[in-house]
Protein backbone atom coordinates (compact mmCIF):
# COMPACT_ATOMS: atom_id res chain seq x y z
CA UNK A 1 0.00 0.00 0.00
CA UNK A 2 0.91 3.41 -0.61
CA UNK A 3 2.39 5.55 2.08
CA UNK A 4 3.37 9.08 2.12
CA UNK A 5 6.33 10.25 5.20
CA UNK A 6 6.63 14.42 6.39
CA UNK A 7 8.84 13.75 9.25
CA UNK A 8 8.70 17.34 10.33
CA UNK A 9 5.79 18.19 12.26
CA UNK A 10 6.77 21.49 12.85
CA UNK A 11 9.26 23.80 11.19
CA UNK A 12 9.91 27.31 12.83
CA UNK A 13 11.77 29.86 10.23
CA UNK A 14 12.84 33.58 10.63
CA UNK A 15 11.22 35.29 7.78
CA UNK A 16 13.77 35.71 4.60
CA UNK A 17 15.42 32.55 5.48
CA UNK A 18 14.78 29.29 2.87
CA UNK A 19 12.44 26.52 3.90
CA UNK A 20 12.34 23.06 3.28
CA UNK A 21 9.68 20.77 3.58
CA UNK A 22 10.10 17.21 3.14
CA UNK A 23 8.09 14.28 1.89
CA UNK A 24 8.98 11.58 1.41
CA UNK A 25 6.79 8.43 -0.33
CA UNK A 26 6.38 4.78 -1.23
CA UNK A 27 4.55 3.60 -3.85
CA UNK A 28 5.16 1.14 -6.91
CA UNK A 29 3.75 2.75 -9.89
CA UNK A 30 3.91 5.94 -11.06
CA UNK A 31 2.64 8.12 -8.84
CA UNK A 32 0.99 11.69 -8.76
CA UNK A 33 2.33 14.44 -6.11
CA UNK A 34 0.88 17.33 -5.01
CA UNK A 35 1.46 19.54 -1.83
CA UNK A 36 -1.54 21.18 0.15
CA UNK A 37 -1.72 24.05 2.24
CA UNK A 38 -4.04 25.09 4.70
CA UNK A 39 -3.85 28.72 6.37
CA UNK A 40 -5.17 29.52 9.88
CA UNK A 41 -9.01 29.57 9.60
CA UNK A 42 -9.32 28.68 5.76
CA UNK A 43 -9.90 25.34 4.00
CA UNK A 44 -7.42 23.29 2.70
CA UNK A 45 -6.51 24.13 -1.00
CA UNK A 46 -3.72 22.84 -3.53
CA UNK A 47 -0.31 24.52 -3.66
CA UNK A 48 1.25 22.65 -6.39
CA UNK A 49 1.62 19.55 -8.23
CA UNK A 50 4.63 18.18 -9.55
CA UNK A 51 3.61 17.57 -13.49
CA UNK A 52 3.11 21.26 -13.62
CA UNK A 53 6.30 22.11 -12.83
CA UNK A 54 5.34 25.77 -11.73
CA UNK A 55 6.21 27.44 -9.10
CA UNK A 56 3.47 28.70 -6.90
CA UNK A 57 3.61 31.43 -4.22
CA UNK A 58 7.60 31.33 -4.59
CA UNK A 59 7.36 27.48 -3.83
CA UNK A 60 8.63 24.63 -5.95
CA UNK A 61 9.01 21.01 -5.68
CA UNK A 62 11.03 18.14 -7.43
CA UNK A 63 10.17 14.45 -7.74
CA UNK A 64 12.55 12.68 -7.37
CA UNK A 65 12.30 8.95 -8.38
CA UNK A 66 15.28 7.55 -7.27
CA UNK A 67 15.12 8.84 -3.59
CA UNK A 68 11.25 8.90 -3.43
CA UNK A 69 11.04 12.36 -2.29
CA UNK A 70 9.04 15.51 -3.21
CA UNK A 71 10.12 18.20 -1.35
CA UNK A 72 9.25 21.48 -1.15
CA UNK A 73 11.12 24.64 -0.72
CA UNK A 74 10.99 28.43 -0.64
CA UNK A 75 14.60 30.25 -0.99
CA UNK A 76 13.10 33.17 1.27
CA UNK A 77 10.46 32.47 3.29
CA UNK A 78 7.54 34.88 4.27
CA UNK A 79 5.04 35.38 7.30
CA UNK A 80 2.40 34.86 4.87
CA UNK A 81 3.77 31.57 4.34
CA UNK A 82 2.68 30.40 7.93
CA UNK A 83 0.69 27.57 7.49
CA UNK A 84 -0.11 23.61 7.73
CA UNK A 85 1.39 21.84 5.01
CA UNK A 86 0.36 18.33 3.69
CA UNK A 87 2.37 16.28 0.57
CA UNK A 88 -0.60 14.38 -1.30
CA UNK A 89 0.03 11.24 -3.38
CA UNK A 90 -2.53 9.83 -6.06
CA UNK A 91 -1.91 6.82 -7.56
CA UNK A 92 -2.02 6.19 -11.54
CA UNK A 93 -5.40 6.57 -12.57
CA UNK A 94 -6.91 6.67 -9.55
CA UNK A 95 -9.24 9.50 -7.78
CA UNK A 96 -7.64 8.66 -4.34
CA UNK A 97 -5.03 10.94 -2.39
CA UNK A 98 -3.08 9.46 0.67
CA UNK A 99 -2.33 12.64 2.54
CA UNK A 100 1.10 13.03 4.90
CA UNK A 101 0.52 14.06 8.62
CA UNK A 102 1.60 17.06 8.10
CA UNK A 103 4.05 19.78 8.60
CA UNK A 104 3.72 22.79 10.40
CA UNK A 105 5.50 26.11 8.96
CA UNK A 106 5.82 28.92 11.67
CA UNK A 107 7.57 31.88 9.77
CA UNK A 108 8.93 34.67 12.82
CA UNK A 109 9.28 38.09 12.31
CA UNK B 1 -15.08 28.58 -8.28
CA UNK B 2 -15.90 25.34 -6.94
CA UNK B 3 -17.64 25.39 -3.57
CA UNK B 4 -17.86 23.13 -1.50
CA UNK B 5 -20.43 23.37 1.45
CA UNK B 6 -20.45 21.53 4.93
CA UNK B 7 -23.66 21.61 6.49
CA UNK B 8 -22.01 22.77 10.64
CA UNK B 9 -18.97 23.91 11.41
CA UNK B 10 -19.31 22.84 15.07
CA UNK B 11 -21.08 20.23 16.42
CA UNK B 12 -20.96 18.53 19.82
CA UNK B 13 -23.24 15.12 20.43
CA UNK B 14 -23.19 12.63 23.37
CA UNK B 15 -21.93 9.03 23.05
CA UNK B 16 -24.68 6.77 21.41
CA UNK B 17 -26.38 9.64 18.94
CA UNK B 18 -26.49 9.18 15.73
CA UNK B 19 -24.86 11.87 13.80
CA UNK B 20 -25.58 13.25 10.33
CA UNK B 21 -22.68 15.24 8.13
CA UNK B 22 -23.78 16.68 5.10
CA UNK B 23 -21.74 18.22 2.56
CA UNK B 24 -22.63 19.74 -0.88
CA UNK B 25 -20.55 20.92 -3.89
CA UNK B 26 -22.08 22.70 -7.16
CA UNK B 27 -19.80 21.56 -9.71
CA UNK B 28 -21.18 18.87 -11.02
CA UNK B 29 -17.99 16.31 -9.93
CA UNK B 30 -18.24 12.72 -9.88
CA UNK B 31 -16.26 12.06 -7.50
CA UNK B 32 -16.79 13.15 -3.43
CA UNK B 33 -14.58 11.71 0.02
CA UNK B 34 -15.30 12.45 3.58
CA UNK B 35 -12.01 12.38 5.84
CA UNK B 36 -11.34 13.27 9.00
CA UNK B 37 -8.20 15.42 10.47
CA UNK B 38 -6.20 14.78 13.25
CA UNK B 39 -3.09 16.43 14.71
CA UNK B 40 0.18 14.22 13.66
CA UNK B 41 -2.34 12.10 11.64
CA UNK B 42 -2.85 14.16 8.72
CA UNK B 43 -6.04 13.69 6.76
CA UNK B 44 -7.35 10.03 7.02
CA UNK B 45 -10.02 8.88 3.96
CA UNK B 46 -13.18 7.45 5.56
CA UNK B 47 -15.37 6.72 2.59
CA UNK B 48 -15.68 7.78 -0.90
CA UNK B 49 -17.80 8.04 -3.83
CA UNK B 50 -17.26 8.20 -7.78
CA UNK B 51 -20.56 7.99 -8.49
CA UNK B 52 -24.24 8.11 -7.38
CA UNK B 53 -25.44 5.02 -4.94
CA UNK B 54 -21.80 4.02 -5.08
CA UNK B 55 -19.23 4.06 -2.29
CA UNK B 56 -16.03 2.86 -1.62
CA UNK B 57 -14.42 2.02 1.74
CA UNK B 58 -11.28 4.43 2.76
CA UNK B 59 -8.71 3.79 4.90
CA UNK B 60 -10.65 3.96 8.09
CA UNK B 61 -14.06 3.17 7.73
CA UNK B 62 -15.27 1.55 10.51
CA UNK B 63 -18.23 3.37 12.32
CA UNK B 64 -19.10 5.22 9.81
CA UNK B 65 -21.14 4.93 6.82
CA UNK B 66 -21.87 7.36 3.76
CA UNK B 67 -25.13 7.97 1.20
CA UNK B 68 -25.12 9.35 -2.07
CA UNK B 69 -28.37 10.05 -2.94
CA UNK B 70 -27.69 13.04 -5.61
CA UNK B 71 -24.77 13.72 -7.19
CA UNK B 72 -24.21 17.16 -5.30
CA UNK B 73 -24.74 15.55 -2.11
CA UNK B 74 -22.53 12.86 0.08
CA UNK B 75 -23.61 12.80 3.65
CA UNK B 76 -21.47 10.60 6.30
CA UNK B 77 -23.36 8.61 9.07
CA UNK B 78 -22.24 7.95 12.73
CA UNK B 79 -24.30 5.53 13.65
CA UNK B 80 -23.58 5.54 17.38
CA UNK B 81 -20.99 7.95 18.00
CA UNK B 82 -18.07 7.36 20.05
CA UNK B 83 -15.50 10.00 22.12
CA UNK B 84 -12.91 8.94 19.49
CA UNK B 85 -15.15 9.99 17.02
CA UNK B 86 -13.70 13.40 18.06
CA UNK B 87 -12.67 15.09 15.08
CA UNK B 88 -12.53 17.92 12.32
CA UNK B 89 -13.98 16.37 9.02
CA UNK B 90 -13.20 17.34 5.59
CA UNK B 91 -15.25 16.80 2.55
CA UNK B 92 -14.15 16.88 -0.73
CA UNK B 93 -14.77 16.89 -4.49
CA UNK B 94 -13.57 16.28 -7.52
CA UNK B 95 -13.51 15.63 -11.10
CA UNK B 96 -13.27 12.13 -12.93
CA UNK B 97 -10.00 10.96 -13.34
CA UNK B 98 -9.63 13.39 -17.12
CA UNK B 99 -8.65 16.62 -17.01
CA UNK B 100 -7.66 17.92 -13.55
CA UNK B 101 -8.43 15.14 -12.33
CA UNK B 102 -6.06 14.58 -8.89
CA UNK B 103 -6.77 18.34 -7.71
CA UNK B 104 -9.95 17.84 -4.66
CA UNK B 105 -11.99 20.98 -3.76
CA UNK B 106 -12.18 20.82 -0.02
CA UNK B 107 -14.98 22.11 2.26
CA UNK B 108 -14.76 24.40 5.66
CA UNK B 109 -14.69 21.00 7.56
CA UNK B 110 -17.28 20.25 10.77
CA UNK B 111 -15.57 19.87 13.57
CA UNK B 112 -17.42 17.35 15.87
CA UNK B 113 -17.11 16.64 19.59
CA UNK B 114 -18.65 13.72 21.07
CA UNK B 115 -19.05 13.96 25.07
Amino acid sequence: AQRVTQPEKLLSVFKGAPVELKCNYSYSGSPELFWYVQYSRQRLQLLLRHISRESIKGFTADLNKGETSFHLKKPFAQEEDSAMYYCALREAAGNKLTFGGGTRVLVKP
Amino acid sequence: DVKVTQSSRYLVKRTGEKVFLECVQDMDHENMFWYRQDPGLGLRLIYFSYDVKMKEKGDIPEGYSVSREKKERFSLILESASTNQTSMYLCASSPGTSGRGGEQFFGPGTRLTVL
